[in-house]
């Protein structure tokens, strides 16, 4: 069974600084992970997807990195703003099966003070 | 362009009650989903569907029940609710693992 984990469970920064959200999973034969954000109260909106056979990929100040055979994602936020402040979810497709069936991880939880 | 609307966004539910949460999708998306989020954890899957007709159990289906009869509408059952199904529930749908989640029903069961 796929297990996602994220460290920290929560992260408080001051604005400006760059910083690093980690995911790790159990079962690498994944199909692809995404980055989502969640809002208090709110829905999940997606940030970022990663191809199994993709390395990382980058939208504007957020680059998310992929290393399928440790089992490790990460997300990379530059110049935290206090808007960045939301709750942060990687979620895996499985390899077989059903692909589009996620996987979530528990979310580190981000607070950028002013 | 609403994309997945959610209704109610807030319930209290005796113990022993039935309700259903609806959900529905304007953008045609074939693919729909039922999670849970219980404070502090991630989303867990209760029931998906890859179709109209075509339903499927999750990871925690135990005490729902779904059905889908048209492409847009991904009702979720809750027969003898129970208070361990206080939780935050999140409707999606997804096209080509492009996912539109809806803003949730916090539901308590009392």
């Amino acid at each position: 069974k796929q297990e996602v984990t994220q460290i920290p469970a929560a992260l408080s920064v001051p604005e400006g600084e760059n910083l690093v959200l980690n995911c790790s999973f159990t079962d690498s034969a994944i199909y692809n992970l995404q980055w989502f954000r969640q809002d208090p109260g709110k829905g999940l909106t997606s940030l970022l997807l990663i191809q199994s056979s993709q390395r990382e990929q980058t939208s504007g100040r957020l680059n998310a990195s992929l290393d399928k055979s440790s089992g490790r994602s990460t997300l990379y936020i530059a110049a935290s703003q206090p808007g960045d402040s939301a709750t942060y979810l990687c979620a895996v497709s499985p390899l077989t099966g059903t692909a589009s069936k996620l996987t979530f991880g528990t979310g580190t939880r981000l607070q950028v003070t002013l | 362009n609403a994309g997945v609307t959610q209704t109610p966004k807030f319930h209290i539910l005796k113990i022993g009650q039935s309700m259903t949460l609806q959900c529905t999708q304007d953008m045609n998306h074939n693919y729909m989903y039922w999670y849970r989020q219980d404070p502090g954890m991630g989303l867990k899957l209760i029931y998906y569907s890859v179709g109209a007709g075509i339903t499927d159990k999750g990871e925690v289906p135990n005490g729902y029940n779904v059905s889908r009869s048209t492409t847009e509408d991904f009702p979720l059952r809750l027969e003898l609710a129970a208070p361990s199904q206080t939780s935050v529930y999140f409707c999606a749908s997804a096209e080509n693992y492009g996912y539109t989640f809806g803003s949730g029903t916090r539901l308590t069961v009392v």
